[in-house]
């Protein structure tokens, strides 16, 4: 079983449309991320949520806006898109207790073209 | 083969020899690091991490370095595989939330 699995892998979209990514995690974590990686590999992250509450905000249009309806879940949905949103997005999930501080375990990403 | 100074975005190594990927930290307050391997087509795969009360630690084929002092972190694989062949990141941990990754070095192996 996939620990962190996010859909789709692909989106190819036209400019303006409005998209959704889904992650879900079967780890038991309680914390979930989303990162965005451009096409120099250069990996940023953009939020995160622990306990379905958000912590980490970077300086992102407010055009995305992420949702986690449960601590297994975080969707990021992204309005009006725009050329350059196409990028790889990771979603992510750790455990803040424990030995084990923030190693964070990554989905496979999902490609984002934007035409 | 070696990733020397700063960081080198690329690192071409025998099969076979030891390679060494170099990595600059910037927050001197971190107090956790941890390498990623992401291979084409993948998200990361953790390697391995290190705490700031060490300076080195080791898995299998792999060992981390750490000098506070510098502010550097490295990343030695022994007897490199053609599996080896990935980007590979080092992250430093700001808070207990947040991790910061550096640019990326991309390891190809030569047969």
């Amino acid at each position: 079983d996939t620990a962190v699995s996010q859909t789709p892998k692909y989106l190819v979209t036209q400019m303006g449309n409005d998209k959704s990514i889904k992650c879900e995690q079967n780890l038991g974590h309680d914390t979930m991320y989303w990162y965005k990686q451009d096409s120099k590999k250069f990996l940023k992250i953009m939020f995160s949520y622990n306990n379905k509450e958000l912590i980490i905000n970077e300086t992102v249009p407010n055009r995305f806006s992420p949702k986690s309806p449960d601590k297994a879940h975080l969707n990021l949905h992204i309005n009006s898109l725009e050329l350059g949103d196409s990028a790889v997005y990771f979603c992510a999930s750790s455990h803040q207790y424990g030995n084990s501080k923030n190693i964070q375990y990554f989905g496979a990403g999902t490609r984002l073209s934007v035409l | 083969g070696e990733s020397v100074g700063l960081h080198l975005p690329t690192l071409s190594v025998q099969e076979g020899d030891n390679s060494i990927i170099n990595c600059a930290y910037s927050n001197s307050a971190s107090d956790y690091f941890i390498w990623y391997k992401q291979e084409s087509g993948k998200g990361p795969q953790f390697i391995i991490d290190i705490r700031s009360n060490m300076d080195k630690r080791q898995g299998q084929r792999v060992t981390v370095l750490l000098n506070k002092t510098v502010k550097h972190l490295s990343l030695q694989i022994a007897a490199t595989q053609p599996g080896d062949s990935a980007v590979y990141f080092c992250a430093e941990n700001d808070n207990d939330y947040k991790l910061s990754f550096g640019a990326g070095t991309t390891v190809t192996v030569r047969a």
